[in-house]
């Protein structure tokens, strides 16, 4: 059974940019999570989508969007991007949206020069 | 609000030490708990977690127990390995969203 896959793995971006980013949950999973993990910071939450809706937020600025396709993939755009939002974006799975726990992708490490 | 708050690291332990990571928490209501392990250059996994109070969560040879009396979810480990080496979050979810709430994480190097 696949993981959660996010792409890409790496990537680097010049300040002002924007970028998007993807999560392919694990098959049959419909709630899908962001988080932002910075070494200042720590794991931050950035929203929660299920079936299509974004269902939580956290407090990140307007430039932090997402959204969920119908086959549960999601994705994630960082626009005007800003040095502080260099950070590892993990993604994160569940069946449902009990409190069973979330199953992680291994991040897109994203870095803003 | 819900937070938690997790020793401080690094730690450093031989292998076959004893491991022992505090985790406190503050939440309303009655919230699930989670430790989840980061290994170098990886996503986090999912180590064990307890949805009630007085449940045990183990996995891999590490045990957690959810104690509402003192609001803490220590994780131990009897014999730690150079493998374990890694670093440890503690989390929470509380109430009717899906957001998890962490603590900062403790880093654990063992060495052989």
């Amino acid at each position: 059974k696949a993981g959660v896959t996010q792409t890409p793995r790496y990537l680097i971006k010049t300040r002002g940019q924007q970028v998007t980013l993807s999560c392919s949950p694990i098959s049959g999973h419909r709630s899908v999570s962001w988080y932002q993990q910075t070494p200042g910071q720590g794991l931050q939450f950035l929203f929660e989508y299920f079936s299509e809706t974004q269902r939580n937020k956290g407090n990140f600025p307007g430039r932090f969007s997402g959204r969920q396709f119908s086959n549960s993939r999601s994705e994630m755009n960082v626009s005007t991007l800003e040095l502080g939002d260099s950070a590892l974006y993990l993604c994160a799975s569940s069946p449902t949206r009990d409190r069973g726990g979330y199953t992680f992708g291994s991040g897109t490490r994203l870095t803003v020069v | 609000g819900n937070s938690v708050t997790q020793m401080e690291g690094p730690v450093t332990l031989s292998e076959e030490a004893f491991l022992t990571i505090n985790c406190t928490y503050t939440a309303t209501g009655y919230p699930s708990l989670f430790w989840y392990v980061q290994y170098p250059g990886e996503g986090l996994q999912l180590l064990l977690k307890a949805t009630k109070a007085d449940d045990k969560g183990s996995n891999k040879g590490f045990e957690a127990t959810y104690r509402k009396e003192t609001t803490s979810f220590h994780l131990e480990k009897g014999s730690v390995q150079v493998s374990d080496s890694a670093v440890y979050f503690c989390a929470l979810n509380a109430g009717n969203n899906r957001k998890l709430i962490w603590g900062l994480g403790t880093s654990l190097a063992v060495n052989p």
